[in-house]
């Protein structure tokens, strides 16, 4: 079955990175693109960007240019995301969710969800 | 400014239908699908509906989604007590190239 496991918690410093990575199991990774959300306390989900695990396609949230990599290591079947210049409104969990395709060839946007790694930022 | 637009709180008694509204723009909701996650208090989100109305395997028949305009709408019906947990409605924004979240809705049964 499909899995999404993620590194554990951090605690940065403000001005620090932070680095989650995001191991897939379960299907072939290459065929499917990883998105990554995050989620502050008592806040709506927000989307950081995508990429594509097959051809290294990437794409950011205009909120997070500059500050986000994305990274893809096949050999390892992982995703990575840094987060840099991070600030206190960056403590959140953040989440890899994978696009899926059903049956029928159609996407299924985050059909599967990582268990969440939580990030705090607090000097 | 919210890019979608969720109530904060919906409530119904067991074995009812309750609808959950998400209000959107032309640049999302007018051009793109919508998708429907529940999170469970202490959980992750779960996806329950994508492309505006199909459910993922796994997913009851009790939970149907529907789209006008610039609006989509889910609905739960058989409410159980399990059913109580936060909904969020998601779609690609095309101004923002960006996906979108709505501010999420409390369903309390």
């Amino acid at each position: 079955q499909v899995q999404l496991v993620q590194s554990g918690a951090e605690v940065k410093k403000p001005g620090a990175s932070v680095r989650v990575s995001c191991k897939a199991s379960g299907y072939t990774f290459t065929r499917f693109s990883m998105n990554w959300v995050r989620q502050a306390p008592g806040q709506r989900l927000e989307w950081l960007g995508w990429i594509d695990s097959g051809n290294g396609d990437i794409k950011y949230s205009q909120k997070f240019q500059g500050r986000l990599t994305i990274t893809s290591d096949a050999s390892a079947n992982t995703v990575s995301m840094e987060l840099s210049s991070l600030r206190s409104e960056d403590t959140a969990v953040y989440y890899c969710a994978r696009d899926g395709l059903d049956s029928s060839g159609y996407y299924a946007h985050f059909d599967y969800w990582g268990q969440g790694t939580l990030v705090t930022v607090s000097s | 400014q919210s890019v979608l637009t969720q109530p904060p709180s919906a409530s119904g008694t067991p074995g009812q239908t309750v609808a959950i509204s998400c209000s959107g723009s032309s640049s999302n909701l007018g051009t793109n699908f919508v998708y429907w996650f529940q999170q469970l208090p202490g959980t992750t989100p779960k996806l329950l509906i994508y492309r505006n109305n199909r459910r993922p395997s796994g997913v009851p028949d009790r939970f149907s989604a529907s789209t006008s305009g610039t609006s989509a709408s889910l609905a739960i019906s058989g409410l159980r007590s399990e059913d109580e947990a936060v909904f969020y409605c998601a779609t690609w924004d095309d101004s923002l190239n960006a996906w979108v979240f709505g501010g999420g809705t409390m369903l309390t049964v």
